[in-house]
């Protein structure tokens, strides 16, 4: 069975420093990654994507993600982040099998930028 | 706007009582999946249909039971309700039923058991 450790709940960051939110993985099988942003009173909207190919996935908002099989972590990282990152972020898994429609999320982190 | 309507928007009742979530998807998807969310246990996939079909199920409780309509609209069903199913209840639709296609989500229906 999958699983998705997030292993922050909270990450509190001043505005334009970097930030890496951690996201570690467990499956029997080959995976899909992805990581969701949940802004205040809203829904979740995918950030970015990992299916296959190059290990560094690059999204929307300047965000970027690695893939890492050894380590089974899909990590997510921004270089500089600003007030309007404050959310809730969310790492989830979905495996490659054709009977396998699930897609598992984490626990959630949020992310309290300050000035 | 993800494209994803959900209605109502909140819900109050009391404990015993039964409930419906209405869910539209996006124009064209033709998967629709049902979380809870609540702050002690996170976001929990409840149920997924596709095309009409139940495609994968999660931690849904036997209260709940969920359906898609022929113009693919989706209803989740809440039944002898508990204090515990006060939560955030989120709809999601993707084009296929496949698991690498990106899930649209709306915005919630936020559900009040007293």
């Amino acid at each position: 069975a999958q699983s998705v450790t997030q292993l922050d709940s909270q990450v509190p960051v001043f505005e334009e420093a970097p930030v890496e939110l951690r996201c570690n993985y467990s499956s029997s099988v080959s995976v899909y990654l992805f990581w969701y942003v949940q802004y205040p009173n809203q829904g979740l909207q995918l950030l970015l994507k990992y299916l296959s190919g190059s290990t560094l996935v690059k999204g929307i908002n300047g965000f970027e993600a690695e893939f890492n099989k050894s380590q089974t972590s899909f990590h997510l990282r921004k270089p500089s982040v600003h007030i309007s990152d404050t959310a809730e972020y969310f790492c989830a898994v979905s495996d490659t099998n054709t009977g396998g429609f699930k897609t598992i999320f984490g626990a959630g982190t949020r992310l309290f930028v300050k000035a | 706007d993800s494209g994803v309507t959900q209605t109502p928007k909140h819900l109050i009742t009391a404990t015993g009582q039964r409930v419906t979530l209405r869910c539209s998807p996006r124009s064209g998807d033709l998967s629709v999946y049902w979380y809870q969310q609540s702050l002690d246990q996170g976001l929990q996939f409840l149920i997924q249909y596709y095309n009409g079909e139940e495609r994968a199920k999660g931690n849904i409780l036997e209260r709940f039971s969920a359906q898609q309509f022929p113009d693919l609209h989706s209803e989740l069903n809440l039944s002898s309700l508990e204090l515990g199913d006060s939560a955030l209840y989120f709809c999601a639709s993707s084009a296929s039923g496949v698991t690498n296609n990106e899930q649209f989500f709306g915005p919630g229906t936020r559900l009040t058991v007293l």
